[in-house]
């Protein structure tokens, strides 16, 4: 069944890049259907989608107006995963981020287990 | 962006009671409403998706209705299981936006 495992450092000092990736098994990351979502949850935002890559014969990535100056999500096809780099981290960034995958329905089908990250020095 | 917003935000309830959570969004989703049930130090798990179709291994208890900007979930008969926070979310218009949340507590 399809898989989607996290990994990444939890704790992140303030200034510095935020990242966390997303290993996918038992689909591809160049699926010509899905997407592949960023989504994170604090108790001050709430659930909050922060961007997608997805491939239709070219890869095409969305961000969040909220986080597009400082968000780059990188698909790697050789490793079947997508990474997550916040830059200049805030204490606000802390949450819980979830690598989601949306079906061509426009379901959130799937989630990986969540990743805690927290900016503090 | 949609704003969508839950009714209530927490309720008190016992398990055989009838469970109503009201989302509404600030313009028409169309059918494009989903439902998910979330337990603490878990991901969102989907429940229910185009408003009323059940994800394969939920119960029939649960049932989902609406169109345009009102929706409902209903438990018709609360287990111990459904004990958690519910969230609507719509994905008619990027980006995806999410109710805050209404938390289902035992009284």
């Amino acid at each position: 069944q399809v898989q989607l495992q996290q990994s990444g450092p939890g704790l992140v000092k303030p200034s510095q890049t935020l990242s966390v990736t997303c290993a996918i098994s038992g689909d591809s990351v160049s699926s010509n259907s899905a997407s592949w979502n960023w989504i994170r949850q604090s108790p001050s935002r709430g659930l909050e989608w922060l961007g997608k890559a997805y491939y239709r014969s070219k890869w095409y990535i969305e961000y969040a107006p909220s986080v597009k100056s400082r968000l780059t999500l990188n698909p790697d096809t050789s490793k079947n995963q997508l990474s997550l780099q916040l830059d200049f981290a805030t204490d606000e960034d802390t949450a819980v981020y979830y690598c989601v995958r949306l079906t061509g329905e426009g379901i959130l089908d799937l989630w990986g287990q969540g990743t805690q990250v927290t900016v503090s020095s | 962006d949609i704003q969508m917003t839950q009714s209530p935000s927490s309720l008190s309830a016992s398990v055989g009671d009838r469970v109503t959570i009201t989302c509404r969004a600030s313009q028409s989703v169309g059918n494009h409403l989903n439902w998910f049930q979330q337990k603490p130090g878990k991901a969102p798990g989907l429940l229910i998706y185009l408003v009323s179709t059940l994800e394969s291994g939920v119960p029939s208890r649960f049932s989902g209705s609406g169109s345009g900007t009102d929706f409902t979930l209903t438990i018709s008969s609360l287990q111990v299981e459904d004990f958690g926070t519910y969230f609507c979310q719509q994905s008619h218009i990027a980006p995806h936006t999410f109710g805050q949340g209404t938390k289902v507590e035992s009284k």
